[in-house]
C-alpha cells in the first residue's frame, strides 16, 4: 500500500507570506494527525482529525495556524501569515484506529523555511 | 506536564560496537513507549513499541525494555553497523498524542 505523502517536501518562504502544506494519508485510514518539530526543539503534536473532523487541536501554536480535511481524505495545513519561528519540519501520520500511537505512520515531513 | 528526556545527544562509536541509548520520561502514566529511527531526509519509522504493561521487546538486532516505575527506556543494539547510522527518537503515548524526545544522533564508524 502507499505511504502518507506530504508535500511539498521542501518550501521557502518569506516572512508574512502564506504556505499551504498537504498531507495524503494512507487509504482507509480515518485517524490523521500532524505534528511539528522546530529547530532545536522536540516533535510537537499539532492536531489530530477522525476523518473530517478535528478530535483534538490542543496543540495548534496560535491562530495564524488553520489545519482542514475535507471530505476526510487529504489535509492542508496553512500557516499565514508565516513567521520566522515557524520554520521546521511538519510531520503528518495516519493510522486506521485512533491508536495510542500504535500503527501509526509518517510521511517524510515538509521542511518549512520561513526567512 | 509530560516531559522525556534522551541522553546522549550524540553517539559514534565504531562498526561491531554494542550500545545502548537512553529515555526517561517524567510521568509513569503512559500507554507505551515507542522508539522510532529518522533518517535524513526520510519520516519516522517506529522500530519497536513496549505496551505500559510489557517489560521489553526485541526485532533482530534492537531490544528496548521499559521500566515504567522509574520512568527510563533503553534500546540496545548489538553488533553495531554502519546502515544504523540514523536519529532514534524515543516517544511516549498520552492519549492520542505523543510525546518526543529530542533524540540522539547516532555515527557507526565502518
Amino acid at each position: 500500500e502507499a505511504g502518507v505523502t506530504q508535500f511539498p517536501s521542501h518550501s521557502v518562504i518569506e516572512k508574512g507570506q502564506t504556505v499551504t502544506l498537504r498531507c495524503d494519508p494512507i487509504s482507509g485510514h480515518d485517524n490523521l494527525y500532524w505534528y511539528r518539530r522546530v529547530m532545536g526543539k522536540e516533535i510537537k503534536f499539532l492536531l489530530h482529525f477522525v476523518k473530517e473532523s478535528k478530535q483534538d487541536e490542543s496543540g495548534m501554536p496560535n491562530n495564524r495556524f488553520l489545519a482542514e480535511r475535507t471530505g476526510g481524505t487529504y489535509s492542508t495545513l496553512k500557516v499565514q501569515p508565516a513567521e520566522l519561528e515557524d520554520s521546521g519540519v511538519y510531520f503528518c501520520a495516519s493510522s486506521h484506529e485512533p491508536g495510542t500511537g500504535a500503527g501509526y505512520t509518517f510521511g517524510s515531513g515538509t521542511r518549512l523555511t520561513v526567512v | 506536564k509530560q516531559e522525556v528526556t534522551q541522553i546522549p545527544a550524540a553517539l559514534s562509536v565504531p562498526e561491531g560496537e554494542n550500545l545502548v541509548l537512553n529515555c526517561s520520561f517524567t510521568d509513569s502514566a503512559i500507554y507505551n513507549l515507542q522508539w522510532f529511527r529518522q533518517d535524513p531526509g526520510k519520516g519516522l519509522t517506529s522500530l519497536l513499541l513496549i505496551q505500559s504493561s510489557q517489560r521489553e521487546q526485541t526485532s533482530g538486532r534492537l531490544n528496548a525494555s521499559l521500566d515504567k516505575s522509574s520512568g527510563r527506556s533503553t534500546l540496545y543494539i548489538a553488533a553495531s553497523q554502519p546502515g544504523d547510522s540514523a536519529t532514534y527518537l524515543c516517544a511516549v503515548s498520552n492519549n492520542y498524542q505523543l510525546i518526543w524526545g529530542a533524540g540522539t544522533k547516532l555515527i557507526i564508524k565502518p
